[in-house]
């Protein structure tokens, strides 16, 4: 099993639509959980760390699921500026590691 | 603003080749940086972990000589690929963080195309 697993679709939705990207991990001793954007050519920015509880952050939640070591996105009233890469990233092994994990990325392409 | 730069962010050069990347914190000290490395449509790959005033730690598979990082200052690390090939080609990009719950910032990345 990939330690970061996404689907990488392309997902192509239009303007206003709602999309929902998943990740698997494998290492259940990992900590600390993301989901960065990377645009073509360009460094990854983070978007929003995963919590527990699940967070929100305007448009975009995000949820996750020890148990099963699933993370989700969740976008709402999608914009054409939203157009990217996002990538699941999970830090690389137990507590206290500053490494981090990415999975491939997930491409979305947000229509007029 | 950026807090973590990265200079050159493209370079072109020849086969055999040595080439320096350079990886700055601007308003923080980092103890510990990461160096990865992207090919097209293939997800971000640790290669090292620099750390200052000690060896880097490399990824396996990651040849530590033909990579060369030195980390001798909290805020700037440079990666040397020595006699560089086109397989080296690639976008090269460093990071660096705080605490383990908080994200990473990356720099703009290194473009390395070699001729």
């Amino acid at each position: 099993r990939k330690e970061v697993e996404q689907d990488p679709g392309p997902f192509n939705v239009p303007e206003g639509a709602t999309v929902a990207f998943n990740c698997t991990y494998s290492n259940s001793a990992s900590q600390s959980f993301f989901w960065y954007r990377q645009d073509c050519r360009k460094e990854p920015k983070l978007l929003m760390s995963v919590y527990s509880s699940g967070n929100e952050d305007g448009r975009f939640t995000a949820q996750l699921n020890r148990a099963s070591q699933y993370i989700s996105l969740l976008i709402r009233d999608s914009k054409l500026s939203d157009s990217a890469t996002y990538l699941c990233v999970v830090n690389k092994a137990g507590a206290g590691s500053y490494q981090l994990t990415f999975g491939k990325g997930t491409k979305l392409s947000v229509i007029p | 603003g950026a807090v973590v730069s990265q200079h050159p962010s493209w370079v072109i050069c020849k086969s055999g080749t040595s080439v320096k990347i350079e990886c700055r914190s601007l308003d923080f000290q980092a103890t510990t940086m990461f160096w990865y490395r992207q090919f097209p449509k293939q997800s971000l790959m640790l290669m090292a972990t620099s750390n200052e005033g000690s060896k880097a730690t490399y990824e396996q598979g990651v040849e530590k000589d033909k990579f060369l990082i030195n980390h001798a200052s909290l805020t700037l690390s440079t990666l040397t690929v020595t006699s560089a090939h086109p397989e080296d080609s690639s976008f090269y990009i460093c990071s660096a963080g705080g605490p383990l719950s908080q994200p990473q910032h990356f720099g703009d990345g290194t473009r390395l195309s070699i001729l």
